[in-house]
């Protein structure tokens, strides 16, 4: 299985909007509603932001939001901060007990 | 509150095996999904497989077979072993819980929602 595409930067300054895309194939992301995404700090563990698409567990800022439009599915960190710097990933079941990640994108916030 | 903690060697040898332990505290190992998850020095992450206790273990294809993982109820505790190490293995492994939910039409699946801190291991002579 191939990992699942993301651009490898983006940036925004504080208060401004980025959308951060995750392209898969009809039998991962456009196939499934599992997509989850993943905030990571450096030296840290990842953190769940967002799970079965569009959905934020309890404590995660409202201004974190997934969507999907076919095989790709995208996040979107509105009114950045500073503390939103970090590097995301995508994932997302891939059938037949799989589960396959993004290659991650390093957010920059300016 | 669910915490993980991953233990085991930080050096393994190329052409051995690398083994380790992920210790379960405030839920049963045999209730959820966990995952082991492996994050090369300055790459992303990659998926090495699951278990669930009634279902046994699923694998990335990618590993070629090399990849176990297990469970041992009595310890609270899930194991991964990775043979025929190379130095392409170094990396930080770590265990998360893998939070499916069996719902009246099919599933919902929560994400990986409770990781440990990892533990990186290397593979050299």
């Amino acid at each position: 299985q191939s990992a699942l595409t993301q651009p490898p930067s983006a940036s925004g300054s504080p208060g401004q909007s980025v959308t951060i895309s995750c392209t898969g194939t009809s039998s991962d992301v456009g196939g499934h509603n599992h997509v989850s995404w993943y905030q990571q700090h450096p030296r840290k563990a990842p953190k769940v932001m967002i799970y079965e698409v569009n959905k934020r567990p309890s404590g995660v800022p409202d201004r974190f939001s997934g969507s999907k439009s076919g095989n790709t599915a995208s996040l979107t960190v509105s009114g950045l901060q500073a503390e939103d710097e970090a590097d995301y990933y995508c994932s997302s079941y891939a059938g037949n007990n799989n589960l396959v990640f993004g290659g991650g994108t390093k957010l920059t916030v300016l | 509150q669910v915490q993980l903690q991953e233990s085991g060697p930080g050096l393994v040898k190329p052409s051995e095996t690398l083994s380790l332990t992920c210790t379960v505290s405030g839920a049963s190992t045999s209730d959820y999904y966990w995952s082991w998850i492996r994050q090369p020095p300055g790459k992303g992450l990659e998926w090495i497989g699951y278990i669930y206790s009634s279902e046994g273990a699923h694998y990335n294809p990618s590993l070629k077979s090399r990849a176990t993982i297990s469970e041992d109820t009595s310890k609270n505790q899930i194991s991964l072993k990775l043979s025929s190490v190379t130095a392409a293995d170094t990396a930080v492994y770590y265990c998360a819980r893998d939070h499916w939910e069996r719902i009246t039409n099919g599933w919902k699946y929560y994400g990986m929602d409770v990781w440990g801190q990892g533990t990186t291991v290397t593979v050299s002579s």
